[in-house]
């Protein structure tokens, strides 16, 4: 069964750093492109990062571009999500999900793990 | 940024009737080359991850009844689920994956009339 575990989230103050994972299991880990989709309370879904297989590539949305990381491990079937200077408005639920294929189609999702930003 | 907007935000359907919930992309997602619409639809039920239902904005997913119809006609979208069950209360979201970054419409909160 294709699964994805998120962890690291937490409160943490504006200005702070966070460190998400996502442990993957039940496929080749390897061989997808991974992304990073975040959910703030009540709000609806907004595209944060993705990474190629093998972590050549990497894009963000405008918002988090210069704060936050994308990278993984392959040999942990591990993605992450460094970041940085956060901000209030990055508060939600961060889920990480497996692309298909070269496009940005997310199946399936992680549960996902909150971060509040607040002080 | 491809702007998706998605009406309505809520609706309510008697059990076994019909709802439709629609999704118009700011400009096209119409790949010329496959003459696909990189266009999905998700459903996230209450305290769970969003599921993939449709994706080249009418193939079915693997699984999913046949009560859920994806449709397009230029840059909009549907999703009709023919006979509302029970099981069908959630958000839905629709998403364009043509161009970086994805983006997804604002979501249509589907419950029991």
């Amino acid at each position: 069964e294709v699964q994805l575990v998120e962890s690291g989230g937490g409160l943490v103050q504006p200005g702070g750093s966070l460190r998400l994972s996502c442990e993957a299991s039940g496929f080749t880990f390897s061989t997808y492109w991974m992304s990073w989709v975040r959910q703030a309370p009540g709000k609806g879904l907004e595209w944060v990062a993705n990474i190629k297989e093998d972590g050549s590539e990497k894009y963000y949305v405008d918002s988090v571009k210069g704060r936050f990381t994308i990278s993984r491990d392959n040999a942990k079937n591990s993605l992450y999500l460094q970041m940085n200077s956060l901000r209030a408005e990055d508060t939600a639920v961060y889920h990480c999900a497996r692309d298909r294929g070269v496009v940005a189609l997310f199946d399936p999702w992680g549960q996902g793990t909150l971060v509040t930003v607040s002080s | 940024d491809i702007v998706m907007t998605q009406s309505p935000d809520s609706l309510a359907v008697s059990l076994g009737e019909r709802a439709t919930i629609n999704c118009k992309s700011s400009q096209s997602v119409l790949y010329s080359s496959n003459n696909k619409n990189y266009l999905a639809w998700y459903q996230q039920k209450p305290g769970q991850p969003p599921k993939l239902l449709i994706y080249w904005a009418s193939t079915r997913e693997s699984g999913v009844p046949d009560r859920f119809t994806g449709s397009e006609s230029g840059t909009e979208f549907a999703l009709t689920i023919s006979s509302l069950q029970a099981e069908d209360v959630a958000v839905y979201y629709c998403q364009q994956y043509y161009r970086t970054p994805p983006t997804f419409g604002g979501g249509t909160k589907v419950e029991i009339k």
